[in-house]
């Protein structure tokens, strides 16, 4: 089956300094790529939609400046965490979709903790 | 507005029984709907899928019931096993793009 790779799967960090997260389509060509956050006990909440070459879209509420998103290709994309605070601090997961009549295949998350 | 609710946060089975979970949803859009299991630190797998135009779908010991007019669906795991504990989300997609909505998860505990 189709696999989705995400890196790193934990990180520490300090307030104020930056964190990238890669998400890895690695057996078929992402078209369109998701990236979710989950806080403890919540759902999964969507963030932004990114398709291949053209800039991401945010859901209402999430910070675009904050939340970089670059989809530079059809097997990555990329999510930057600027100047990251304490409340930044949660689960991550990407998903890839590899057309639009296809599930989408997860990650397997990153848990960002900001001191 | 939840437009995805899992209405209980956990429950707890005995192995060899029937599990069931459920789910509710608000938007009749919605026509693709799907189950996820996630174990901790963990991203989800999914695990079963229904399309609103049938009522049923079944994989192994998973099956998902439709139930279109009360907006209602549920994940039935029979017999329930110790590795089936995990917390499993429902989802749902619909209209014009492939947003997935999540609801906030059940607890699923199979007691040995």
């Amino acid at each position: 089956g189709a696999v989705v790779s995400q890196h790193p799967s934990w990180v520490i960090c300090k307030s104020g300094t930056s964190v990238k997260i890669e998400c890895r389509s690695l057996d078929f060509q992402a078209t369109t790529m998701f990236w979710y956050r989950q806080f403890p006990k919540q759902s999964l909440m969507l963030m932004a939609t990114s398709n291949e070459g053209s800039k991401a879209t945010y859901e209402q509420g999430v910070e675009k400046d904050k939340f970089l998103i670059n989809h530079a290709s059809l097997t990555l994309s990329t999510l930057t965490v600027t100047s990251a605070h304490p409340e930044d601090s949660s689960f991550y997961i990407c998903s890839a979709i590899r057309d639009t009549n296809e599930k989408l295949f997860f990650g397997s998350g990153t848990q960002l903790s900001v001191l | 507005d939840q437009q995805v609710k899992q209405n209980s946060p956990s429950l707890s089975v005995q192995e060899g029984r029937i599990s069931i979970l459920n789910c509710d949803y608000t938007n009749s859009m919605f026509d693709y709907f799907l189950w996820y299991k996630k174990y901790p630190a963990e991203g989800p797998t999914f695990l079963i899928s229904i399309s609103s135009i049938k009522d049923k779908n079944e994989d192994g010991r998973f099956t998902v019931f439709l139930n279109k007019s009360a907006k209602h669906l549920s994940l039935h795991i029979v017999p329930s096993q110790p590795g089936d504990s995990a917390v499993y989300f429902c989802a749902a997609a619909g209209g014009a793009t492939n947003k997935l909505i999540f609801g906030t998860g059940t607890l699923l505990a199979v007691q040995p």
